[in-house]
């Protein structure tokens, strides 16, 4: 069972430099999210989607932009890296959004450090 | 805004004893609320959930029951193992954007 499968897990950045963090689930579920982790403190919602095609922003978006060309994929960019986006990404999905009662599935995240 | 508050860490206890990690919200309405566990390294799991007043979610010796009155969820277990190593997460559904909300979590280690 793959579950939430994220790439890299790990990914040093200098200043400037672009890159995208890889999603993908095999669960089939329509809604899917991104989360940044910060030390010591809890999860922030980037961005998330509800199907393929449609996205919208979360809590702190600045500096990040998504797609949702599938239902299985969910990538994160990066165009400027800023030493502030050193964090550890997580990728979620879940089969029904907003207060439902399904939980959301998590990937092992990616640990990102800009320099 | 919704929020979560969680008691402080690190919680350090020895096998056997037993715990508690508090965790009170504010949310619009009754949402679900779950607890997330992260072993070191690792991504989140799920622990277990609770989708209505009073219900109690559970699962491997741990417990937390839906307080409507009080707005809390408090995880507990009677007898912790060195395994139970890990930070744990109270979230509850309350974004803004209908997302879980999360806590900063409560590192807890168990000695042998």
């Amino acid at each position: 069972n793959a579950g939430v499968t994220q790439t890299p897990k790990f990914r040093i950045l200098k200043i400037g430099q672009s890159m995208t963090l890889q999603c993908t689930q095999d669960m089939n579920h329509n809604y899917m999210y991104w989360y940044r982790q910060d030390p010591g403190m809890g999860l922030k919602l980037i961005y998330y989607s509800v199907g393929a095609g449609i996205t919208d922003k979360g809590e702190v978006p600045n500096g990040y932009n998504v797609s949702r060309s599938t239902t299985e994929d969910f990538p994160l960019r990066l165009e400027l890296a800023a030493p502030s986006q050193t964090s550890v990404y997580f990728c979620a999905s879940s089969t029904q959004g907003a207060y439902s009662n399904q939980p959301q599935h998590f990937g092992d995240g990616t640990r990102l450090s800009i320099l | 805004g919704n929020s979560v508050t969680q008691m402080e860490g690190p919680v350090t206890l020895s096998e056997e004893a037993f715990l508690t990690i508090n965790c009170t919200y504010t949310a619009t309405g009754y949402p679900s609320l779950f607890w997330y566990v992260q072993y070191p390294g690792e991504g989140l799991q799920l622990l277990l959930k609770a989708t209505k007043a009073d219900d109690k979610g559970s699962n491997k010796g741990f417990e937390a029951t839906y307080r409507k009155e009080t707005t809390s969820f408090h995880l507990e277990k009677g007898s912790v193992q060195v395994s139970d190593s890990a930070v744990y997460f109270c979230a509850p559904y309350g974004g803004s954007q209908g997302n879980l909300i999360f806590g900063k979590g409560t590192k807890l280690s168990v000695k042998p």
